[in-house]
């Protein structure tokens, strides 16, 4: 089946530096990503639509030049958080269609923001 | 943006009991479905319902739908402890791709 691979998994960092997120599709190419942010114990919210070898479509209300999102092949999307602060730490998930038909979305495992 | 609200927001059952959790949407949509996140996780496709059908089941799970009331539920029969995550519906909103996802319901069923 189709198999997103994310990581880190989670990370610390200091405030004011960078974080890359990567996401792979396994074995199905990817032409398009979900990006999602996910505070604790809330629901998932939409940050971003990529798209293999185009810009980025960005939700209202997020900062493109803060997540910076770079989707340069078929299997691989990135999510940078650029001069990270406290406010950015969160859990983000990427996800694609995969194989189980349109809409229906393959998750990778999340990365654990915690910014100190 | 965020449209469905699910309720109960958190179900404490035993094992063997039946969990029955719901979600309302306010847009049109092609399909809604339903995603379980074990804690800490990224999230696993359960089931889809498309907008034409009424209800839907897979093994243990039974979803429906009533689209003049915008809700659905989900049912989980003879839960097992292994069901303890929190479950979330998502909507496949007309004209767009990505998913918008409810407030989801945490599930905790006691061994």
């Amino acid at each position: 089946g189709a198999v997103v691979s994310q990581h880190p998994s989670w990370v610390i960092c200091k405030s004011g530096t960078s974080v890359k997120i990567e996401c792979r599709s396994l074995d199905f190419q990817a032409t398009t990503m979900f990006w999602y942010r996910q505070f604790p114990k809330q629901s998932l919210m939409l940050m971003a639509t990529s798209n293999e070898g185009s810009k980025a479509t960005y939700e209202q209300g997020v900062e493109k030049d803060k997540f910076l999102i770079n989707h340069a092949s078929l299997t691989l999307s990135t999510l940078t958080v650029t001069s990270a602060h406290p406010e950015d730490s969160s859990f983000y998930i990427c996800s694609s269609e995969g194989v189980r038909g349109a809409n229906v979305l393959t998750f990778g495992a999340g990365s654990r923001l915690t910014v100190l | 943006s965020q449209q469905g609200e699910e309720d109960p927001q958190a179900l404490s059952i035993q094992e063997g009991e039946n969990a029955t959790m719901n979600c309302s949407y306010k847009t049109s949509i092609n399909n809604l479905q339903w995603y379980r996140q074990n804690s800490g996780r990224g999230l696993v496709h359960l089931i889809l319902i498309r907008s034409n059908e009424r209800e839907k089941h897979s093994g243990r799970l039974r979803v429906t739908l009533d689209t003049s009331k915008k809700s659905s539920s989900l049912l989980i029969t003879a839960s097992r402890a292994a069901d303890t995550a929190s479950y979330f519906c998502a909507t496949a909103d007309t004209g767009r791709r990505a998913l918008t996802f409810g407030s989801g319901t945490r599930l905790q069923v006691q061994p």
